[in-house]
């Protein structure tokens, strides 16, 4: 099966950077994604890590180590409607299924 | 462009009764489809995915069933509702030609009393 660990709650300054960690255990691992999901609303793409290594999308930053099996999700500039609970989702299963984490609730406050 | 629509939003139902959720997909084909469901403040758990029409895979068992009557079609149901099947639930569509990112609809909130 499959196991996502990621912390439950992130408390940041506004404009200052924050990581949320995320560590995973899954067959058949085809890589580690992240989402953005604000209060009452629908989870959102961020991004997409595959191969180890860092990807930038803006101000957000996803990095994974498949030896590790684990990845993180860097926010830079943290800004007040940063304010969500940030997923890790695995895609294995064939490469049709995605598992989620639990969520990190990021509090970003002025 | 692709469009997802999921249906009611709100949704206020006694134990005991039936359930039916239904999601529609646009603007795309042969998208691999998805029912999760969220308890509040928790993570989303995959409870059906689809392939194709007619093609139900089933990840926790419990007292819903999903079915797929046509390719951009995702509906999910119940006989009876439990209260333990109150929550967030969650249409999400993937398209078939790879690429990683899921869709997600904007969610029915289902209270069972």
């Amino acid at each position: 099966g499959q196991s996502l660990e990621q912390p439950s709650e992130v408390t940041a300054v506004e404009g200052a950077i924050v990581q949320i960690n995320c560590t995973y255990q899954t067959s058949g691992f085809y890589g580690l994604s992240w989402y953005q999901q604000h209060d009452g609303g629908a989870p959102t793409f961020l991004s997409y890590n595959a191969l180890d290594g860092l990807e930038e999308t803006g101000r957000f930053s996803s990095f994974l180590s498949r030896s590790d099996s684990y990845g993180y999700l860097l926010l830079q500039e943290l800004q007040m409607k940063d304010s969500a609970s940030y997923f890790c989702a695995v895609k294995g299963g064939g490469g049709f299924k995605t598992i989620f984490g639990a969520g990190t609730r990021l509090f970003v406050k002025a | 462009s692709q469009t997802i629509h999921q249906w009611p939003a709100t949704l206020v139902q006694p134990v005991g009764s039936p359930l039916s959720l239904e999601c529609t997909v646009e603007g795309t084909s042969n998208p691999n489809l998805y029912w999760y469901r969220q308890a509040a403040g928790r993570g989303l758990q995959l409870l059906f995915y689809s392939v194709g029409i007619g093609q139900i895979s089933s990840e926790v068992p419990q007292n819903l069933s999903a079915s797929r009557p046509q390719d951009r079609q995702f509906i999910l149901s119940s006989k009876k509702l439990l209260l333990s099947d109150s929550g967030f639930y969650l249409c999400a569509w993937r398209s078939r030609e790879g690429g990683e990112k899921l869709f997600f609809g904007s969610g029915t909130q289902l209270s069972v009393l």
